[in-house]
């Protein structure tokens, strides 16, 4: 069973705070994923990375970044969080070379005050 | 870059009627079509999904149609049920990148 796992289910930081999203797999899977999910604009892609050391920008990459040092975990970097960052984070992994078959983590939900 | 719209936003059912989902995308040469079903605080998770040289799959209550010429794909619910309540989201890989572009999700409620 393909298991996706955010480091945490809830997250409050402060307005300027550096945060860290970590996400690890355990399948081994060359593609990751980090997605923000609102209300009403679905699931939108940040940054992918489909090998060790490669980031590719998404949809929405301002004011983030990330790291990938290992296979199994990619973190996403607000560098200065902001309210309009308050969101639902979700990492996903793929096996596949093209990006299908995402397998999702159970999200972050992050509260910037 | 691909845009993939999806229709309704909200969709509420009785129980036992037939439920369609609609989207359309932009990139002609997206060629894998997945669906999402997301819980109330849950992750979402693989339903269905369709190649483009497929124009129709099945798995029991579900079905997914996907007309190329067109660009629209659609999630077909039969005989609901309340555990069908949820949001759903489809999806289009862009070949041009290694990932899924989704559209904007509908909540399906079934009642009973």
């Amino acid at each position: 069973d393909v298991k996706v796992t955010q480091s945490s289910r809830y997250l409050v930081k402060r307005t300027g705070e550096k945060v860290f999203l970590e996400c690890v797999q355990d399948m081994d899977h060359e593609n990751m994923f980090w997605y923000r999910q609102d209300p009403g604009l679905g699931l939108r892609l940040i940054y992918f990375s489909y090998d060790v050391k490669m980031k590719e920008k998404g949809d929405i990459p301002e004011g983030y970044s990330v790291s990938r040092e290992k296979k199994e975990r990619f973190s996403l970097i607000l560098e200065s969080a902001s309210t309009n960052q308050t969101s639902m984070y979700l990492c996903a992994s793929s096996p596949s070379p093209r990006g299908t078959e995402a397998f999702f983590g159970q999200g972050t939900r992050l509260t910037v005050v | 870059g691909e845009n993939v719209e999806q229709h309704p936003s909200t969709l509420s059912v009785q129980e036992g009627d037939s439920a369609v989902i609609k989207c359309t995308y932009s990139d002609s040469a997206s060629n894998y079509f997945p669906w999402y079903k997301q819980e109330l605080g849950k992750r979402p998770q693989l339903i269905i999904d369709i190649r483009s040289n497929v124009g129709e799959k099945k798995d029991q209550r579900i079905a997914v149609t996907l007309n190329k010429t067109a660009k629209h794909f659609s999630l077909h619910i039969t005989e609901t049920q309340p555990e069908d309540s949820a949001v759903y989201f489809c999806a289009a890989h862009n070949t041009g990148r290694r990932a899924l572009t989704f559209g904007s999700g509908t909540r399906l409620q079934v009642q009973p």
